[in-house]
């Protein structure tokens, strides 16, 4: 089973630049996550979606950050503009259903942003 | 506040040698707990998960505990390998979906 692709694994922009990030999931997954892991902490969900639906994007802030899912496959997220507090490691991960039992949650390798 | 909290936050052991990794939550309802380990560079690998009603897992030289009444869980390795050096991180999950992220403890085995 192929895991779940995420691009690039490395990025450096400027800050007031943008940048998006693509995540392809599992195939058959429904459900897709993205995450943002700072250096020396977990992962903080950002946006979480159903489908092409979002289920919770509480913590994403909104005035920067953009995410889409559409067809509910591939996803991108989007930066724009970038501050120099966005270097973390963007995490995708995705699930067969959201968490439940014994489904786990399968990550990819993320994105490693620097902001400079 | 759903709180999951990691200890130690960083451990260097001999290869060879064995360790125990903590984690202890107050997150409610529960509804499974997952140890992971991420590479740096890489994202989290799913070693471990318990349910309420499970007392421990094993995954090769990875044990899990679970005690669910004083909210506490443990990873053992055992027979530590340097490719074992990497974050170990315990994810709690609440209601339907919510996931509680440790921060996790950092490990290095040492030749």
């Amino acid at each position: 089973e192929a895991g779940v692709a995420q691009s690039p694994r490395y990025k450096i922009i400027e800050k007031r630049q943008s940048v998006a990030f693509w995540c392809n999931p599992i195939s058959g997954h429904a459900t897709l996550y993205w995450y943002q892991q700072i250096l020396g902490q977990g992962p903080k969900l950002l946006i979480q979606f159903q489908n092409n639906g979002v289920v919770d994007d509480s913590q994403l802030p909104k005035d920067r950050f953009s995410a889409e899912r559409l067809k509910g496959v591939d996803s991108t997220l989007k930066i724009q503009p970038a501050k120099l507090e966005d270097s973390a490691v963007y995490l995708c991960a995705s699930s067969l259903v959201p968490g439940q039992g014994l489904y786990g949650y399968t990550f990819g390798s993320g994105t490693r942003l620097t902001v400079v | 506040k759903n709180q999951v909290e990691q200890s130690p936050q960083s451990l260097i052991i001999l290869e060879g040698k064995n360790c125990t990794l903590q984690c202890n939550y107050t997150v409610s309802p529960f509804s499974n707990l997952r140890w992971y380990k991420q590479d740096t560079g890489r994202g989290p690998v799913s070693l471990t998960i318990m349910t309420f009603s499970e007392n421990t897992k094993s995954n090769g030289r990875y044990t899990a505990t679970l005690d669910a009444d004083t909210k506490q869980s443990s990873l053992h390795i055992t027979a530590s390998q340097l490719s074992d050096s990497a974050s170990y991180i315990c994810v709690v999950t609440s209601g339907y979906s919510t996931l509680t992220f440790g921060k996790g403890t950092m490990l290095l085995v040492s030749p």
